[in-house]
């Protein structure tokens, strides 16, 4: 079955500290995969993508397909990373398959 | 331009009764998509239009869920005789061509109460 599992609901770091949000998924053929980030009060918007190889707000995600994971990284935690991080999969030409999403607290 | 727009933003309504939602996509979008997302949960696919082919409504959880687009414009989201498991909130996404390279463009979601 496909599915994208986000084991966290909820992370908490302090500012300046390192983020690791996990996602890791199922999916038999070529996986293209997204992150999608919600800030408060905001709308559900495309952070990155896979296929891009590119680094959006300092964010960075290696697709592994050994361990079928795609998890989102930033070396230095802001406070303004604050918000609800979810993972997606594009299943087939345009179906896309979403986490639970995790909620990313950055202390002060 | 205007994003993805969706009315009403709120709608709390009895069980059984008939709603409506809407979603005015970007102008000029062919792909829209709406999903469901309930309390703690992920988005949960529902519908895909694709300009004037058939729709894939493999994700409508029952056939008390029904949607409409007119062409590449706006799309309606009917629920008859509502239950409080549709309770959640209703995002729609609208993209340039709907493959997987295309950004999605989410609005800003129907929040759906079931009393």
């Amino acid at each position: 079955a496909q599915r994208v599992t986000q084991p966290e609901k909820l992370l908490s770091v302090f500012k300046g500290a390192p983020v690791e949000l996990k996602c890791n998924y199922s999916y038999s053929g070529s996986p293209e995969l997204f992150w999608y980030v919600q800030y408060s009060r905001q709308r559900l918007q495309l952070l990155l993508r896979h296929i891009s190889r590119e680094s959006i707000k300092g964010f960075t995600a290696d697709l592994n397909k050994g361990e079928t994971s795609f998890h989102l990284k930033k070396p230095f935690a802001q406070e303004e990373d604050s918000a609800m991080y979810y993972c997606a999969l594009a299943s087939g030409t345009y179906k896309y398959i979403f986490g639970t999403g995790t909620r990313l607290k950055v202390l002060a | 331009g205007a994003g993805v727009s969706q009315s009403p933003s709120n709608k709390v309504t009895e069980k059984g009764k008939d709603v409506e939602l809407r979603c005015d996509p970007i102008s000029g979008h062919t792909a829209l998509y709406w999903y469901r997302q309930r309390l703690g949960q992920g988005l949960e696919f529902l519908i895909y239009f694709q300009g004037n082919s058939a729709p894939d409504k493999s994700g409508l959880p029952s056939d008390r869920f029904s949607a409409e687009r007119t062409g590449e414009s706006v799309s309606t989201l009917t629920i008859q005789r509502t239950q409080q498991e549709d309770s959640a909130v209703y995002l729609c996404a609208s993209s340039f061509g709907g493959g997987p390279t295309d950004t999605q463009y989410f609005g800003p979601g129907t929040r759906l109460t079931v009393l």
